[in-house]
């Protein structure tokens, strides 16, 4: 089955900087690949995806990369803010609307 | 247009008992899949259904089953209670055909 590996499991970094979040996959058949944010007691929310037809995406200060041939995407979140900070996870999946792989997720954290 | 809700927030249940969680999707969406969040973990695929059918299930014994009604509503219930069961137990839905899946905010079950 598919295994989602994520890195780094904690980050700290300053308000207005940048930070990174990697992760890599195995199942060379996954094409879904979303990030979800989840804040402390609360419930995960999709905050970018990408499929993989597509090499980048941006909205706004987030911005997701997919390398397919690595096996390898990357969430980027520019301009972090102290309202950044949760725990970030990213998944995977073979179909559209099945079963998500998730990594097991990137605790951010934003000091002003 | 409504959200995921799931009920109830919180449950404390003994080994060896049995429980049933509930999960209502967003409003148009008829695929729900259930997710067992363990603490500093990211979720992990139990089952999906579409149709009132099981379309898919992760690697989740037996005593883990569940149900979809007409109004696309689910139930997941878990048998003979073991102290690994102890969760956060996430429901999502979503649209058959679509990747996008939208997090309930999860019922948490403590087994003692």
């Amino acid at each position: 089955g598919e295994n989602v590996e994520q890195h780094p499991s904690t980050l700290s970094v300053q308000e207005g900087d940048s930070a990174v979040i990697k992760c890599t996959y195995s199942d060379s058949a996954s094409n879904y690949f979303p990030w979800y944010k989840q804040e402390l007691g609360k419930r995960p929310q999709l905050i970018i995806d990408i499929r993989s037809n597509v090499g980048e995406k941006k909205d706004q200060r987030i911005a997701v990369t997919l390398n397919k041939t690595a096996k390898h995407f990357s969430l980027h979140i520019t301009e972090t803010q102290p309202e950044d900070s949760a725990v970030y996870f990213c998944a995977a999946s073979p179909n559209s609307g099945y079963a998500l792989n998730f990594g097991k997720g990137t605790s951010l954290l934003v000091t002003p | 247009e409504t959200g995921v809700t799931q009920s109830p927030t919180h449950l404390i249940k003994t080994r060896g008992q049995q429980v049933t969680l509930r999960c209502s999707s967003q409003s148009g969406h008829n695929t729900v899949s259930w997710y067992q969040q363990a603490l500093g973990q990211g979720p992990q695929f139990i089952f999906q259904y579409y149709r009132e059918e099981e379309n898919g299930r992760g690697n989740f014994p037996p005593r883990f089953s569940g149900l979809q009604f007409p109004n696309y509503s689910s139930e997941l219930n878990v048998n003979a209670l073991e102290l690994d069961d102890s969760a956060l137990y996430l429901c999502a839905s979503s649209l058959v055909g679509r990747d996008e899946q939208f997090f309930g905010p999860g019922t948490r079950l403590t087994v003692l």
